[in-house]
């Protein structure tokens, strides 16, 4: 069972926008403004697309935006594209006796 | 641009230690902190552990026991080693660049350890 809570899979046609939701509790996701999300293709390691809940790397289409409410963090992909379909992982800090960096299970997101 | 490159056996018998070597390229080792994150096949990421330069280190508390980071500047490396495998270690092995608070923004290709007797 992972730390974070993510849909198991999300799904959207091309043009569509989508949301992802991360939840967590009031020892990570809520204590912290530390989310990240990454992309994974099949076969390939994952990229970072979001960093500090809203921000986004240089070179990462502003398609993808990043917002948190509570202890709930979430990730819009607008303007759905073929090549957006694979797998994102949302990653925050937690703080329970000592700090450290826990991962949402992850979402397998299909563009129909 | 920082690469990261991943090495080590690729196939391990239970109750042996998994030692794997990252090389960093592109940038320098003394700026971050590097860290390890793994994925069982199908799954999802888990992080291990990271380490910075003059190897102060933090470790998931669930691997904690059975693990040990290290880093060799001269050679712009950083390694991690698990003892007492278990087929449930088998995973693929990244090496990542720590950037900020739990910002991984580099990533090695990855390595497939395989735990089988």
């Amino acid at each position: 069972q992972s730390a974070l809570t993510q849909p198991a899979s999300v799904s959207g046609s091309p043009g569509q926008s989508i949301t992802i939701s991360c939840t967590g509790t009031s020892s990570d996701i809520g204590a912290f403004n530390y989310v990240s999300w990454y992309q994974q293709h099949p076969g390939r390691a994952p990229k970072l697309i979001i960093y500090d809940v809203s921000n986004r790397p240089s070179g990462v289409s502003n398609r993808f935006s990043g917002s948190k409410s509570g202890n709930t963090a979430s990730l819009t992909i607008s303007g759905l594209q073929a090549e957006d379909e694979a797998d994102y992982y949302c990653n925050s800090y937690r703080n329970v006796a000592t700090l450290y960096v826990v991962f949402g299970g992850g979402t397998k997101l299909t563009v129909l | 641009q920082v690469q990261l490159q991943e090495s080590g056996p690729g196939l391990l018998k239970p109750s042996e230690t998994l030692s794997l070597t990252c090389t960093v390229s592109g940038g320098s080792i003394s700026l971050y902190y590097w860290g390890w994150i793994r994925q069982p096949p199908g799954m999802g990421l888990e992080w291990i552990a990271y380490i910075d330069h003059s190897g102060v280190s933090n470790y998931n508390p669930s691997l904690k026991s059975r693990v040990t980071t290290s880093v060799d500047t001269s050679k712009s490396q950083f390694s991690l080693e698990m003892n007492s495998v278990t087929a449930a270690d088998t995973a693929v092995y990244y090496c990542v660049r720590l950037w900020g608070y739990g910002r991984f923004d580099f990533w090695g290709q990855g390595t497939l350890v395989t735990v089988s007797s």
